[in-house]
């Protein structure tokens, strides 16, 4: 059973348009939300974290969404470009416990 | 900067040969990871070292060894392949300081025949 659930499995975007990808997860304990971007051939890199204190977080064009009485969170790509072409994770950390659950990943494809 | 570094990048096995993935960070962190990545399921958690001395099962420790060699090292055995270990295999680190995020290698490409 998958601790966080990540929709959508794959994502095409035009050039300028705004990607959004969702997560959503059960364990209240969850106290520290990643976001990864991931390149072909190569590992995972951080690309912007959110605590479930915050509502919303924004580096550059990228935002983080969190509704802690939902249990969710979403990923918004402000003017999408085709360089942001990658695989993004979410992931969610049980703190005491320093393990990290990832979601399944979203395929994005920016179109030029 | 090396960072994590993994080795090897690449390599293929016969069901029930063995094989240690090296792992190795130069930043110094506490803690230490190791994940598989299969299509559609993300990266699951196979052990996990969060300080030098110490290991624990992560979600899928089946047929899976690790050692913490030192604070540095942190290496994945699988003592006999079986095709459902075929996967690419992360390694990660982090430091122990709050909200610091995993730092990932390029990962190693296994596929056992």
């Amino acid at each position: 059973q998958q601790q966080v659930k990540q929709s959508p499995q794959s994502l095409i975007v035009q050039k300028g348009g705004i990607s959004i990808i969702n997560c959503a997860y059960e364990n209240t304990a969850f106290d520290y939300f990643p976001w990864y971007q991931q390149f072909p051939g190569k590992g995972p890199a951080l690309l912007i974290a959110i605590r479930p204190d915050v509502s919303e977080k924004k580096e550059g064009r990228f935002t983080i969404s969190f509704n802690k009485s939902a249990k969710q969170f979403s990923l918004h790509i402000m003017d999408s470009q085709p360089g942001d072409s990658a695989t993004y994770f979410c992931a969610a950390r049980v703190g005491n416990f320093n393990k990290f659950y990832f979601g399944s990943g979203t395929k994005l494809n920016v179109k030029p | 900067n090396a960072g994590v570094t993994q080795t090897p990048k690449f390599q293929v096995l016969k069901t029930g040969q063995s094989m240690t993935l090296q792992c190795a960070q130069d930043m110094n962190h506490n803690s230490m990871y190791w994940y598989r990545q299969d299509p559609g399921m993300g990266l699951r958690l196979i052990y996990y070292s969060a300080s030098e001395g110490t290991t624990d099962k992560g979600e899928v420790p089946n047929g899976y060894n690790v050692s913490r060699l030192n604070k540095r090292e942190f290496s994945l055995r699988l003592e006999s392949a079986a095709p459902s270990q075929t996967s690419v295999y992360f390694c990660a680190s982090r430091s122990q300081s709050s909200n610091q995020p995993q730092h990932f290698g390029d990962g190693t490409r296994l596929s056992i025949l």
